[in-house]
């Protein structure tokens, strides 16, 4: 079964500085992995996803993100932080080539200071 | 090319109601995924359906819920006799019935509130 692990509930950062969100999986095969942002009282909007081909991907919002194999991980970054940015952040899997469910994350709030 | 669109967005029920959620997915969308959202969670999925067909039910619970998508109209998800641990905001999402899309876009969601 396929697990997300994102460390860190609650992130605070100063605007203007790096944000790094971080997401680990768990699975049996390299599976197809994807952030979504969350606004409060709104659905999910996607970020970017990684399928295959080049391990770093970038995405809307200047965001991007690097699938590491060897880690297993799937961390997000921005290079400066604005106040728009603040919201919930989902990190989240599926099977590799075939239409399926996604397994997320509890989610990172991410604060945004000024 | 309107969005996913979910009705209502919020729903009041009494413990014991029946509440009935609807999910209109994108234009040119056949596939359907249900979640739901506790609070201060993640998303848990529920169930996966293509037209009239039932993909994958391995999130439903045993009792109480069931979900549809017929030929024509939007899908519904229901929950019978709703109890007070079904408040939750419930998310519709849908993608592209291509081999290689793989993204899913989801609704605004409907907060179900049972009282």
């Amino acid at each position: 079964a396929q697990s997300v692990t994102q460390l860190g509930s609650h992130v605070s950062v100063s605007e203007g500085a790096l944000v790094l969100l971080r997401c680990n999986y768990s699975s049996s095969v390299p599976p197809y992995l994807f952030w979504y942002v969350q606004y409060p009282n709104q659905g999910l909007q996607l970020l970017l996803k990684y399928t295959t081909g080049a391990t770093l991907v970038k995405g809307i919002n200047g965001f991007e993100a690097e699938f590491k194999k060897s880690e297993t991980s799937f961390h997000l970054t921005k290079p400066s932080a604005h106040m728009s940015d603040a919201a919930e952040y989902f990190c989240a899997v599926s099977d590799a080539g075939t239409a399926s469910k996604l397994t997320f994350g509890t989610g990172t709030r991410l604060q945004v200071t000024l | 090319n309107a969005g996913v669109m979910q009705n209502p967005r919020h729903l009041v029920r009494r413990r014991g109601q029946e509440a009935r959620l609807r999910c209109s997915p994108m234009k040119g969308h056949s596939h359907v995924y249900w979640y739901r959202q506790l609070p201060e969670e993640g998303l848990k999925f529920m169930v996966y359906l293509q037209k009239e067909n039932i993909i994958d039910e391995s999130g439903m619970p045993k009792e109480r819920f069931s979900a549809e998508f017929p030929k024509e109209g939007p899908s519904i998800l229901r929950i019978q006799q709703v109890v007070r641990g079904d408040s939750a905001a419930y998310f519709c999402a849908s993608s592209l019935p291509l081999a290689g899309a793989y993204e899913q876009y989801f609704g605004p969601g409907t907060r179900l509130t049972v009282t």
